[in-house]
């Protein structure tokens, strides 16, 4: 089955210290993979994505994603996080060209002073 | 600027009523998206149109209709047959194809049953 699957639904972090958030995804996806930014009660803002080509990606806010092929993961990493970070994270794949997502279920990062 | 309106931000809905989400994109894209979002269990896609006057069901289409007369809108109705609507609704437009790496969100209606 086609799935995208976010290992932690929940990431408590310090400020300033690293954080990975993980993503694996099912072979069936097409590997076009995205990673997406929720604030509260706003809608979902792109972060990165892989389509192609290199499989370090990197995004807007300081992050980036490695794509790993063999590992079927998509995991998305910053080395130094900041209270504003604090929102909830989607991985999603594409099914297919046509451009319907399949999400995560979410990953909600809560970075405390 | 070009972007995507949904409207209205809040909205409350009583036993047996029809209600309708506003979603309008000036981005002149083809592929328009409804998605429903439930507290830890991400998003589901439950319509979405390719192109004006046509549209295909998503994973969870039961208890919704949508309508797609005009490029720019897009509008989702949950009917009272939607037993547990209250969630957060999101709508996305993107470019087909190769173009879904441009996919664009609302900014989201939240529905709640009185």
């Amino acid at each position: 089955a086609q799935s995208v699957t976010q290992l932690d639904s929940q990431v408590p972090v310090f400020e300033e210290a690293p954080v990975e958030l993980r993503c694996n995804y099912s072979s069936s996806v097409s590997v076009y993979l995205f990673w997406y930014v929720q604030y509260p009660n706003q809608g979902l803002q792109l972060l990165l994505k892989y389509l192609s080509g290199s499989t370090l990606v990197k995004g807007i806010n300081g992050f980036e994603a490695e794509f790993n092929k063999s590992q079927t993961s998509f995991h998305l990493r910053k080395p130094s996080v900041h209270i504003s970070d604090t929102a909830e994270y989607f991985c999603a794949g594409a099914k297919g060209s046509q451009g319907n997502l399949i999400f995560g279920k979410g990953t909600k990062l809560s970075v405390k002073p | 600027d070009g972007g995507i309106t949904q409207s209205p931000k809040y909205l409350f809905r009583k036993e047996g009523q029809n209600v309708t989400l506003s979603c309008e994109q000036n981005l002149n894209h083809d592929a328009m998206y409804w998605y429903r979002q439930d507290p830890g269990q991400g998003l589901r896609l439950i319509y979405y149109s390719q192109i004006v006057n046509d549209f295909q069901k998503g994973d969870i289409a039961e208890g919704y209709s949508v309508s797609r007369e005009k490029k720019e809108s897009f509008p989702l109705t949950v009917t009272s047959a939607q037993k547990n609507p209250t969630a957060f609704y999101l709508c996305a437009s993107s470019g087909t194809g190769v173009e879904v790496e441009k996919l664009f969100f609302g900014s989201g209606t939240q529905l709640s049953v009185l």
